[in-house]
């Protein structure tokens, strides 16, 4: 089955300094990914949407300037969180999907952030 | 309002026994996508189902089945004979247009946390 690799799993940074999130689709073209954020015992936020080729759709409340995303081919994402601080710290998912109508849409398996 | 209501938060069942995870929606769309998800301890988001909302048939697969039903605006998940590998975080979805109807995006439930105990 069609599958989504997203990297790092875990990653502890420093307060202040930048990290970035690949999300890559391996045996299909996603039109469409997109990025959420989930604390503990929570739900799944979504923070954007992103389409190849064009700029992020973000969600009200996220800040595009600290969560840039780039989705600069039809197979991979990155998400990366600027100048990051201890209230970044969360798990990162992201999904893509081969088409608009999110008729197929799949995961991958996270990115644990941690910030000091 | 577009939404996806899991009233359940946690429940706690014994091995073996049944049990049945709620899940109730609100769209405008005509049409629209339904998802269940599983989420166990490790993180990974574990697909379970999709359902078209043109497709009002139930659905079983294996020990896991779904009742869709459009008038109530419910798609329940019950778990047959449950065991302790089913315990885990249990999300519905909803997929809807954004606003501008460029792209769809999916409408989380808060999710029910099962713990099936031996």
């Amino acid at each position: 089955g069609a599958v989504v690799s997203q990297h790092p799993s875990w990653v502890i940074c420093k307060s202040g300094t930048s990290v970035k999130i690949e999300c890559r689709s391996l045996d299909f073209q996603a039109t469409t990914m997109f990025w959420y954020r989930q604390f503990p015992k929570q739900s799944l936020m979504l923070m954007a949407t992103s389409n190849e080729g064009s700029k992020a759709t973000y969600e009200q409340g996220v800040e595009k300037d600290k969560f840039l995303i780039n989705h600069a081919s039809l197979t991979l994402s990155t998400l990366t969180v600027t100048s990051a601080h201890p209230e970044d710290s969360s798990f990162y998912i992201c999904s893509a999907s081969p088409r608009v109508s999110l008729e197929k849409l799949f995961f991958g398996s996270g990115t644990q952030l941690s910030v000091l | 309002a577009q939404k996806v209501t899991q009233a359940q938060t946690e429940i706690s069942v014994v091995e073996k026994e049944d049990v049945t995870l709620d899940c109730v929606y609100e769209t405008r769309d005509t049409t629209y996508y339904l998802f269940w998800y599983k989420q166990p301890p490790s993180g990974e988001l574990v697909f379970l189902i999709r359902r078209n909302s043109f497709d009002e048939q139930n659905e079983i697969s294996g020990r896991y089945s779904w009742n869709f039903q459009k008038s109530t605006s419910s798609f329940n998940f019950t778990i047959t004979a449950s065991q302790v590998v089913d315990s885990a975080v249990y999300f519905c979805a909803l997929s809807i247009w954004d606003g501008a109807g460029n792209n769809r995006k999916l409408i989380w439930g808060l999710g029910t946390s099962l713990a099936v105990n031996p």
